[in-house]
């Protein structure tokens, strides 16, 4: 049971490059999310999806696409990357909705934009 | 605005010592509120979790408190060992919607 598994690990992009992030869970969780982390700020809500084939936009959207064609699976996407967009970021999932769950964390992805 | 403010930002104690950390919020209306442990490098993991109803919880040498009333939660740690040297992260759930609330993080170093 890896529980949640995040690749690649670290990535440098340069200005206007394209990349996915990938998030693999293997608890069967209903739920999964993708956050960034900066500097001196919370994680904020990028992404998120509520089960297969589902996807919704959390609290900064903007520059970022997800899909989540498997149950296991949540990808993330960078179309045309910019300096902004150095963060670290990560994944999670929990089993349901329900306010009492409890959201496991990938290990996160180091992702620079020069 | 639903906000989670910390407090202090960081906090450096000898090991063996006590500390706490203290968590406001004004997430409205509330659900629930988590305390995670993250250490560097790695994403964070949850300690404790409160309702409304709940206003004192413990996980091993981790004793969270919560005072629904004036929106505050302390979380408590008792002997502290260098392996607490961590960002603690209070985050708080509204009873509606997907999105939780992120405190900033409390920044502790447990020095020997």
């Amino acid at each position: 049971n890896a529980g949640v598994t995040q690749t690649p690990k670290f990535r440098v992009l340069k200005t206007g490059q394209s990349m996915t992030l990938l998030c693999a869970q293997d608890m069967n969780h209903e739920y999964m999310y993708w956050y960034r982390q900066d500097p001196g700020m919370g994680l904020r809500l990028i992404h998120y999806s509520v089960g297969e084939g589902t996807t919704a936009k959390g609290e900064v959207p903007d520059g970022y696409n997800v899909s989540r064609l498997k149950k296991q699976n949540f990808l993330l996407g960078l179309e045309s990357a910019a300096p902004s967009q150095t963060s670290v970021y990560f994944c999670a999932s929990s089993l349901t909705r329900t306010q009492a769950d409890t959201q496991y964390f990938g290990p996160g992805t180091r992702l620079t934009v020069l | 605005k639903n906000q989670v403010e910390q407090s202090p930002q960081s906090l450096i104690i000898l090991e063996g010592k006590n500390c706490t950390l203290q968590c406001n919020y004004t997430v409205s209306p509330f659900s629930n509120l988590r305390w995670y442990k993250q250490d560097t490098g790695r994403g964070p993991v949850s300690l404790t979790i409160m309702t409304f109803s709940e206003n004192t919880k413990s996980n091993g040498r981790y004793t969270a408190t919560l005072d629904a009333d004036t929106k505050q939660s302390s979380l408590h740690i008792t002997a502290s060992q260098l392996s607490d040297s961590a960002s603690y992260i209070c985050v708080v759930s509204r009873a509606s919607g997907y999105a939780l609330n992120f405190g900033k993080g409390t920044s502790l170093l447990v020095t020997p």
